[in-house]
């Protein structure tokens, strides 16, 4: 059964340092979402993404937070100068098209610490 | 914020049925309600969705109030692996929120032997 599958499982980094998550969403979706679970809390929106724009995105998606499709497969989250507080656990997922009858998928998740 | 209410917690025997509730009051007529699980910290994992009819699949069957209002997601035979997080989600209509998922605190279900 075709999958989202995300890179690094979990990453360790240095408050300040740049983080690349990377994630490969199913192959005939064109939508595109990243969200994130801080420790104990609720799974939160960050960014939507299609026809290699931003479609939407939330309050917490400021400017240290990108998204981009480099090549035909690969779409990324970029946090250009992390803080402590960027610690959580973020999902890749995706789905065919924005009618809320189709369904979105999540990957398993990739575990940043910034220490 | 999430349109929906739905239990903290609910415990259910092993092999019995677990009925997770879920109230959505103020649901659109074109919206549809969604369930997904999280088990320990892993990605939302999709169950089931439907609009207004019941739907059933290998998983669950989801149980939708004639008025909309409210829906209940069954697990016919619950094991300790359903052990998790469930969540309801009224999904935004195409052209409003794009379609995202907003997550509540879903309801911690534990199934025990």
């Amino acid at each position: 059964e075709p999958e989202v599958t995300q890179t690094p499982s979990h990453q360790v980094t240095q408050m300040g340092q740049e983080v690349i998550l990377r994630c490969v969403p199913i192959s005939n979706h064109l939508y595109f979402y990243w969200y994130r679970q801080i420790l104990g809390q609720k799974v939160e929106f960050l960014v939507s993404f299609y026809n290699n724009e931003i479609s939407e995105k939330s309050e917490i998606f400021d400017d240290q937070f990108s998204v981009e499709r480099p090549d035909g497969s690969n779409f990324t989250l970029k946090i250009r100068s992390t803080k402590l507080e960027d610690s959580a656990m973020y999902f890749c997922a995706s789905t065919p098209w924005t009618h809320s009858g189709n369904t979105i998928y999540f990957g398993e998740g990739s575990w940043l610490t910034v220490v | 914020d999430a349109k929906t209410t739905q239990p903290p917690s609910m415990d259910c025997a092993e092999g019995r049925a677990a009925n997770l509730p879920c109230n959505h009051s103020t649901i659109s007529g074109n919206e549809y309600v969604y369930w997904y699980r999280q088990i320990h910290s892993q990605g939302p994992q999709y169950i089931i969705h439907g609009l207004k009819n019941n739907e059933t699949n290998e998983m669950a069957s989801l149980i939708i109030t004639e008025d909309r209002k409210s829906s209940t997601l069954i697990l016919p035979h619950a094991t300790l692996r359903d052990t998790a997080v469930y969540y309801c989600i009224v999904r935004a209509n195409y052209g409003g929120s794009q379609g995202n998922l907003i997550f509540g605190k879903g309801t911690k279900l534990s199934v025990k032997p």
